[in-house]
């Protein structure tokens, strides 16, 4: 299966700053996956990065806020702007694998304190 | 919103006991059943999946059931050993799309 290095693994950040997340995937793949575990909450999909194309995010997120690229197609970053405490979360970033039920395969996370 | 639950939220074991975790998801469009093992500061770690009502799936001493029509799954650890302490999460997937609806996991810890 694919190996995901994702960086930095954390941070403690300030209010208003921004903070970029990468992740760089050991083999080509179409679609990048975003997740957000806030504390004791669910891993929610934040958006989906495709390479050559826009990033479709999910509800309640928005482009300004979390603006994502994809250049190639082993590489993408997660921007999160603007930071408040409320950002405080771990982000993942993961790509799907298999034939049929497809399986996803996760980075280590970025675990982000906002202060 | 599709709502998975994961009960229970955390427990302690001692080393050499067996578990038990439930994930609830609507049966309704149901596609296919995930099991995450996240330990800290590493990548959550697939499992097992799941597609059949029935479905009885295991690695080593995990394993894992699935009734797709009451809709629920329950994962097993048999005599627990503290490298088995970390969050278990379940995940499920629709007919109608490819997104993974995650519960908010069991921790467990086993205490040697």
């Amino acid at each position: 299966s694919a190996v995901i290095s994702q960086k930095p693994s954390r941070d403690i950040c300030q209010r208003g700053t921004s903070l970029t997340i990468q992740c760089q995937v050991d083999s080509q793949v179409t679609m990048m996956f975003w997740y957000r575990q806030q504390p004791g909450q669910s891993l929610t999909l934040i958006a989906t990065a495709n390479q050559g194309s826009e990033a479709t995010y999910e509800s309640g997120f928005v482009i300004d806020k979390f603006p994502i690229s994809r250049p190639n197609l082993t590489f993408s970053t997660l921007t999160v702007s603007n930071m408040s405490p409320e950002d405080s979360s771990i982000y993942l970033c993961s790509v799907e694998q298999g034939a049929g039920a497809n399986v996803l395969t996760f980075g280590a996370g970025s675990r982000l304190t906002v202060l | 919103i599709l709502n998975v639950e994961q009960s229970p939220q955390s427990l302690h074991v001692q080393e050499g006991d067996s578990t038990n975790f439930t994930c609830s998801f609507p049966s309704s469009n149901f596609y296919a059943l995930h099991w995450y093992r996240w330990e800290t500061a590493k990548s959550p770690e697939a499992l097992f999946v799941m597609t059949l009502n029935g479905d009885e799936k295991k690695k080593g001493r995990i394993s894992a059931t699935l009734n797709t029509k009451e809709g629920y799954s329950y994962l097993y650890i048999k005599g627990s050993q503290p490298e088995d302490s970390a969050t278990y999460l379940c995940a499920f997937t629709l007919n109608t799309g490819n997104q993974f609806y995650f519960g908010t996991g069991t921790s467990l810890t086993v205490i040697p």
